[in-house]
């Protein structure tokens, strides 16, 4: 059962362009949903996050729009750079004593130069 | 300051051998997990330890075994690896309470043949 659903597997833009990844979720009780970046060999490292009493969270070129009543958020990463090139992960977790997240299944974005 | 280290890097079993994979952090963290990651299906939490002393099984326990050693050290073992359990394992920690997020260790291949 898969409670948190990212599309699209794959996404390949051009320098300068806006990369949009989208992710769904079914559990109403999640009230945490970062974005995590990997690169070849890595382990995953936290990007941008966002609560639900908020719909928009920006930090630098990475922003996440978060839609609570469509169970939807997405992350967008403005003037997109080769150094972009990475799997991004969305996951959603419940606030309590430990961090237990539901990720995505992974974008791979390849940024052309 | 390490983080998260995770050892080894990489392993390949024979059916049927066993193994423990080692994570230790120095973050003071409370709480320590262990994920699965497969192309396609991003990471899936194996087993996670709240805080010191207690564990309790993730979204695929099956054929895992997780040791919580003290705050620092959680090992996660397979005693018949099988070779459903290629894959490369994430040991990760995180704080307690809002705004805390989850670092990851880099990660150890395993393969089984």
């Amino acid at each position: 059962q898969q409670q948190v659903k990212q599309s699209p597997q794959s996404l390949i833009v051009q320098k300068g362009g806006i990369s949009i990844i989208n992710c769904a979720y079914e559990n109403t009780a999640f009230d945490y949903f970062p974005w995590y970046q990997q690169f070849p060999g890595k382990g995953p490292a936290l990007l941008i996050a966002i609560r639900p009493d908020v719909s928009e969270k920006k930090e630098g070129r990475f922003t996440i729009s978060f839609n609570k009543s469509a169970k939807q958020f997405s992350l967008h990463i403005m003037d997109s750079q080769p150094g972009d090139s990475a799997t991004y992960f969305c996951a959603a977790s419940i606030l309590g004593s430990a961090r237990q997240l539901t990720f995505g299944s992974g974008t791979q974005l390849t940024v052309l130069p | 300051n390490a983080g998260v280290t995770q050892t080894p890097k990489f392993q390949v079993l024979k059916t049927g051998q066993s193994m423990t994979l080692q994570c230790a952090q120095d973050m003071n963290h409370n709480s320590m997990y262990w994920y699965r990651q497969d192309p396609g299906m991003g990471l899936r939490l194996i087993y996670y330890s709240a805080s010191e002393g207690t564990t309790d099984k993730g979204e695929v326990p099956n054929g895992y075994n997780v040791s919580r050693l003290n705050k620092r050290e959680f090992s996660l073992r397979l005693e018949s690896a099988a070779p459903s359990q290629t894959s490369v394992y994430f040991c990760a920690s995180s704080g307690t309470g809002r705004g805390t997020e989850a670092f990851f260790g880099q990660g150890t291949r395993l393969t089984v043949v």
